[in-house]
């Protein structure tokens, strides 16, 4: 497609529930980011991926959050045992070697709710 | 944490130039400076990015001061579709081309008619 794509756009998670987001970059896309926004936050960085390399996941909370790029494209991101302060929209980015000089792509995010 | 300073909001009148402002002084010489705006219920989109000299593109320009310790992101004529969060940000590296972006809480620009 055109744009980073993630899915669902919308989840509703009871507290203690395991959830799954999808995200498809940009086709060709070496570099993934996923990131955590608070509502009237900025976003905060969580993981990154080199194709299917997680190489930097300083960013994950907990251990309940975990990502993954098996083969170097579709990442998904799962949060086991949900908690009420997972309640965020977490956002997507690519990017092509030397992204620096072409921007990060995002998607628009899926709004995870804990109720 | 975020190594960059902006006001928490602006407001602008619809057809007139908007200058954004942003303090980074513990930027180190090979800091680029990137801007990045967020419009309501989507995720961020690039602006600009610059390291030392002034940049312009279709959106926006970007005056970099000479000691590169602020920059002001220039929006040349707000329309209200340029109501947004915008975000000044130096990244984290990873070497070579690529890196983190560290976002503080951004600039939210009010555009009125």
């Amino acid at each position: 497609g055109a744009g980073v794509s993630q899915s669902p756009r919308y989840k509703v998670a009871k507290r203690g529930q395991d959830v799954a987001l999808r995200c498809d970059p940009i086709s060709g896309h070496v570099s993934l980011f996923w990131y955590q926004q608070a509502l009237g936050q900025g976003p905060e960085f969580l993981t990154y991926f080199q194709n299917e390399a997680q190489l930097d996941k300083s960013g994950l909370p907990s251990d309940r959050f975990f990502a993954e790029r098996p083969e170097g494209s579709v990442s998904t991101l799962k949060i086991q045992r949900t908690q009420q302060e997972d309640s965020a929209v977490y956002l997507c980015a690519s990017s092509p070697v030397g992204g620096w000089n072409y921007g990060y792509t995002f998607g628009s995010g899926t709004r995870l709710t804990v109720v | 944490d975020a190594k960059t300073t902006q006001p928490n909001s602006m407001e602008s009148n619809e057809e007139e130039p908007v200058h954004l402002p942003c303090n980074h002084s513990t930027i180190s010489g090979t800091d680029y400076i990137h801007w990045y705006r967020q419009l309501p219920s989507q995720g961020p989109e690039y602006v600009i990015h610059g390291l030392t000299s002034n940049v312009n593109n279709r959106m926006a320009s970007l005056a970099i001061a000479e000691d590169r310790k602020s920059s002001t992101l220039i929006l040349h004529r707000a329309t209200l579709r340029d109501a947004a969060v915008y975000y000044c940000i130096l990244p984290g590296y990873y070497g070579g081309s690529q890196g983190n972006l560290i976002f503080g809480k951004g600039t939210k620009l009010s555009v009125k008619p």
